[in-house]
């Protein structure tokens, strides 16, 4: 069976600082991952993937992610915060095969500050 | 972008009564479709999965009579709460995915807030 954890519920930065949402899988297969924000009263927008090429991936808006087999890990980062980051942020997993459903994490809220 | 469509978005009803949540995919054809349920803050639990033309498959602990499933086009899924109680209220989300993509052409709509008075 495939599961996430992310680490942190919540993670609060300053405008125009590092952002890092950590994130650890477990799949019995080759997994995919994918990181998903939300704002508030909205649907899921995909932020990035991972499906077994490139082990660092970019998306959009500027954020990256890392697959580290050997740590069982995807942490989310982005090198300067925006306001307009402040949202819920999801670490899914997808293991691959039938439906190739998805295994959404607990969620971290990420707060920006001034 | 590809646009899934939610309707209503929010909605407000009675104990005992039924209500029906759309999903829409507008300029794809979606062979399948997920329905999620995601508490105040909570994850998004996968409730079923819905194939055009074929029944859903719920996920364990999800009561299939209760929650009706109907996926009778490529973009269009419903589900309907049946005899909706107070613990029925909650966030539901629906996603569809592209009938020619994987999980790369998976999206979501903008869910629907559920509240049973």
């Amino acid at each position: 069976a495939q599961s996430v954890t992310q680490l942190d519920s919540h993670v609060s930065v300053s405008e125009g600082t590092p952002v890092l949402l950590r994130c650890n899988y477990s799949s019995s297969y080759s997994p995919s991952l994918f990181w998903y924000v939300q704002h508030p009263n909205k649907g899921l927008q995909l932020l990035l993937k991972y499906t077994s090429a490139a082990t660092l991936v970019k998306g959009i808006n500027g954020f990256e992610a890392e697959f580290k087999k050997s740590e069982t890990s995807f942490h989310l980062t982005k090198p300067s915060a925006h306001m307009s980051d402040a949202a819920e942020y999801f670490c899914v997993v997808s293991d691959n095969t039938g439906f190739q459903k998805l295994v959404f994490g607990t969620g971290t809220r990420l707060l920006v500050s001034p | 972008g590809a646009v899934v469509s939610q309707h209503p978005s929010w909605v407000i009803c009675k104990s005992g009564t039924s209500v029906k949540i759309e999903c829409r995919s507008l300029d794809f054809q979606a062979t399948t479709m997920f329905w999620y349920r995601q508490f105040p803050k909570q994850s998004l639990m996968l409730m079923a999965t819905s194939n055009e033309g074929s029944k859903a498959t719920y996920e364990q602990g999800v009561e299939k009579d209760k929650f009706l499933i109907n996926h009778a086009s490529l973009t269009l899924s419903t589900l309907t709460v049946t005899s909706a109680h107070p613990e029925d209220s909650s966030f539901y989300i629906c996603s569809a995915r592209d009938r020619y993509g994987a999980n790369e052409k998976l999206f979501f709509g903008s869910g629907t807030q559920l509240s049973v008075l």
